[in-house]
């Protein structure tokens, strides 16, 4: 089970995003994404291996922890940044996500 | 171009069935695990099922053990997914998405289509 926190994060363009899930048991390898979903969008690869930035991800998000905690950072929020951020453990089966965090403007 | 266009949805009665197609397009699909994720109205994401490149190896969600059946056709670059004895539960937009895979397993997701969308009521 992951459990992300908070469930919205209440923030102003500029300010730093901190983002955090965590695990009921830990990863034998870090085996966790971050994904962004827009209102209306699919869901797009942030992060991955906790801390890989996927392909044309501005280096402003990233990622960070290992065993049971992880953390994904917007260090300045833009404007298109405000949307719904996942974690996933996509290391063994079943292969869950978070609950959500939803990144609103202030 | 590479994309994921899933197909298939619509409005079906509780205990009926739907089989939703994803057909890929601008890359090597033998490369890839193959997953559908799918998100109830308003709620968040829910994997689904996964299978891999060649469709040896087959992983269901608990919710949908048993009545769900995931696979894919590699020769037509298709994913697939029979649906039987839908409740009002299985509602919501179905994505398939792929997966690289390596020596470890599958990656994560990193390509999604836009979703089909499932709606199961009488």
């Amino acid at each position: 089970v992951l459990t992300q926190s908070p469930d919205t994060l209440s923030l102003s363009p500029g300010e730093r995003a901190t983002l955090s899930c965590r695990a009921s048991q830990s990863f034998s390898r870090d085996t966790l994404a971050w994904y962004q979903q827009k209102h209306g969008q699919a869901p797009r690869l942030l992060i991955y291996g906790a801390s890989t930035r996927a392909t044309g991800i501005p280096d402003r998000f990233s990622g960070s922890g290992s065993g049971t905690h992880f953390t994904l950072t917007i260090s300045r929020l833009e404007p298109e940044d405000f949307a719904v951020y996942y974690c996933q453990q996509y290391g063994t089966s079943p292969r869950t996500f978070g609950q959500g965090t939803k990144v609103e403007i202030k | 171009e590479v994309q994921l266009v899933e197909s298939g949805g619509g409005v079906v009665a509780p205990g009926g069935s739907l089989r939703l197609s994803c057909a890929a397009s601008g890359f090597t699909f033998t490369n890839f695990y193959m997953n559908w994720v799918r998100q109830a109205p308003g709620k968040g994401l829910e994997w689904v099922s996964s299978i891999s490149s060649r469709g040896n190896y087959i992983f269901y969600a608990e919710s949908v053990q048993g009545r769900f059946t995931i696979s894919r056709d590699n020769a037509d670059d298709s994913l697939f997914l029979q649906m039987d004895s839908l409740r009002a539960d299985d509602t919501g937009l179905y994505y398939c998405a792929r997966a690289p895979f390596n020596y470890y397993g599958p990656d994560a997701f990193d390509l999604w289509g836009q979703g089909t969308m499932v709606s199961v009521s009488s």
